[in-house]
C-alpha cells in the first residue's frame, strides 16, 4: 500500500540552527501539506501547496518557514533558524483531492 | 468562536456500549468534512468523510448539520480497539485547501 514517508524521524537541534524535514508524498498525489503538533496539543495546520506553489499557510508559517519541491518527489519544509518553541512533532499529508489526508509518520524536532 | 471546536473528553465509555460526540465549526461556507483517528505518538489516520446526507462505516455513524454548524460521530458497539482521539476535520474554506483539526475529543472504552 503507498504511504507517505519522512525523515528524519527525530532530529535534535540547537536553537538557531537550520532544519530540513524532508517528505515524499504518495506518487500520484497533487495537495501536500505540513502540519505540526506540539505535544499534549492539537494538530496544526501550516501550509498547503498544490501545482508547485504554496495555496495555503497560517499565521505560524511565517518568514522563518519555507517548503519546496525540488525534485517533483520530495517535499521539504525548512525552518531557516530554529527557536524552542518550534519543538514539536510535524507530519507530511499528502491528498489526491481536496480533502482526505495521508499522513507520514511524522518528524519529531527537539530544539534545544 | 474557535473555527474547529470539540469536548476534550475523555469519554469513559463500558465495551459493548453507544458513544457520540460532536464537533462545531465556524464557518458556514465550508463544504468537506472528515473524521480522523489518532493513536497516542501517532499520526492522524482517516476514518471517515463525512456526507450530507450522513453516512455510515461498519459501527461507525457519521452525520452533518449544516444549519447548526456540526458534524457529530457515532461509535456502536464499542471494542478496546477504539480507544483513541477522535479528531475532527473540516476545509474552513469553500474553494480553498484549509483542513484544519479539532482539539480532538478522546474516548476510552474500558472491559
Amino acid at each position: 500500500e503507498p504511504e507517505v514517508t519522512q525523515t528524519p524521524s527525530h532530529q535534535v537541534t540547537q536553537m538557531g540552527q537550520e532544519v530540513i524535514l524532508r517528505c515524499v508524498p504518495i506518487s500520484n498525489h497533487l495537495y501536500f501539506y505540513w502540519y505540526r503538533q506540539i505535544l499534549g496539543q492539537k494538530v496544526e495546520f501550516l501550509v498547503s501547496f498544490y501545482n508547485n506553489e504554496i495555496s495555503e499557510k497560517s499565521e505560524i508559517f511565517d518568514d522563518q518557514f519555507s517548503v519546496e519541491r525540488p525534485d517533483g518527489s520530495n517535499f521539504t519544509l525548512k525552518i531557516r533558524s530554529t527557536k524552542l518553541e518550534d519543538s514539536a512533532m510535524y507530519f507530511c499529508a499528502s491528498s489526491p483531492g481536496r480533502g482526505e489526508l495521508f499522513f507520514g509518520e511524522g518528524s519529531r524536532l527537539t530544539v534545544l | 468562536r474557535k473555527e474547529v471546536e470539540q469536548d476534550p473528553g475523555p469519554f469513559n465509555v463500558p465495551e459493548g456500549a453507544t458513544v457520540a460526540f460532536n464537533c462545531t465549526y465556524s464557518n458556514s461556507a465550508s463544504q468537506s468534512f472528515f473524521w480522523y483517528r489518532q493513536d497516542c505518538r501517532k499520526e492522524p489516520k482517516l476514518l471517515m468523510s463525512v456526507y450530507s446526507s450522513g453516512n455510515e462505516d461498519g459501527r461507525f455513524t457519521a452525520q452533518l448539520n449544516r444549519a447548526s454548524q456540526y458534524i457529530s460521530l457515532l461509535i456502536r458497539d464499542s471494542k478496546l480497539s477504539d480507544s483513541a482521539t477522535y479528531l475532527c476535520v473540516v476545509n474552513l474554506r469553500a474553494a480553498g485547501n484549509k483542513l484544519t483539526f479539532g482539539g480532538g475529543t478522546r474516548v476510552l472504552v474500558k472491559p
